[in-house]
């Protein structure tokens, strides 16, 4: 069965420095794999998103994606953290090629010291 | 361009009750999916629908949930009767066309169950 794990429950930077989520999945195919963030009170947002071609994925906010097939991972990656990135992360896997079902895990939050 | 629209935004019932919630989507959005998001963790899908039909409720406890979305617009998730275990944040989310588009989400509606 396909599953999602982020192995960081909560992580702690600092303003400025630079952050890596990590993120690994079970998929037996090709995955299409995303990134949203949520901020509280508010819904999901993709950050970005991969479904074939370049490995290195940007997106939104001057985050970016590196999709490893070798070792089933798409990490997440910001050279340098403002305060306002300060939410949850998910990563997500969608089976059978379909954005329908989505398989979220469990979450990163992301906490930023001033 | 308006959002995913949902009501109420907070809801508290004690078990046994009934309840729901409603989703107006993005207009001219055809897919329109429902996720039940507990708490610690990522979103899990209830129900995926395509226009008016259903595409995916393989995970929707039908027993006590059902889902509608009349004239292929507005969709309306009712929980009848509750238990404590549904406390979670229902989340809704719509897509332009095809599976393979971005997802947008509502901001939620948070339940309690007493």
């Amino acid at each position: 069965a396909q599953s999602v794990t982020q192995p960081d429950i909560h992580i702690t930077v600092s303003e400025g420095a630079s952050l890596e989520l990590r993120c690994n999945y079970s998929y037996g195919a090709t995955p299409y794999l995303f990134w949203y963030v949520q901020s509280p009170g508010q819904g999901l947002q993709l950050l970005l998103k991969y479904f074939s071609g370049d490995t290195l994925v940007q997106g939104i906010k001057g985050f970016e994606a590196e999709f490893k097939r070798s070792q089933s991972s798409f990490n997440l990656r910001k050279p340098s953290v403002h305060w306002s990135d300060a939410a949850e992360y998910f990563c997500a896997v969608a089976a059978g090629g379909s954005q329908g079902n989505l398989i979220f895990g469990k979450g990163t939050k992301l906490s930023v010291k001033p | 361009e308006a959002g995913v629209a949902q009501s109420p935004r907070y809801k508290i019932i004690e078990k046994r009750q009934s309840v729901a919630f409603w989703c107006n989507p993005i207009s001219g959005h055809a897919t329109l999916y429902w996720y039940q998001q507990i708490l610690g963790q990522g979103p899990k899908l209830l129900i995926q629908f395509q226009n008016n039909g259903v595409v995916d409720d393989s995970q929707l406890p039908k027993d006590r949930f059902s889902a509608e979305r009349l004239k292929g617009v507005d969709s309306t998730l009712k929980i009848q009767p509750a238990k404590l275990e549904d406390s979670a944040v229902y989340l809704c989310a719509s897509s332009p066309r095809t599976p393979e588009d971005t997802q947008y989400f509502g901001p939620g509606t948070r339940l309690t169950v007493l």
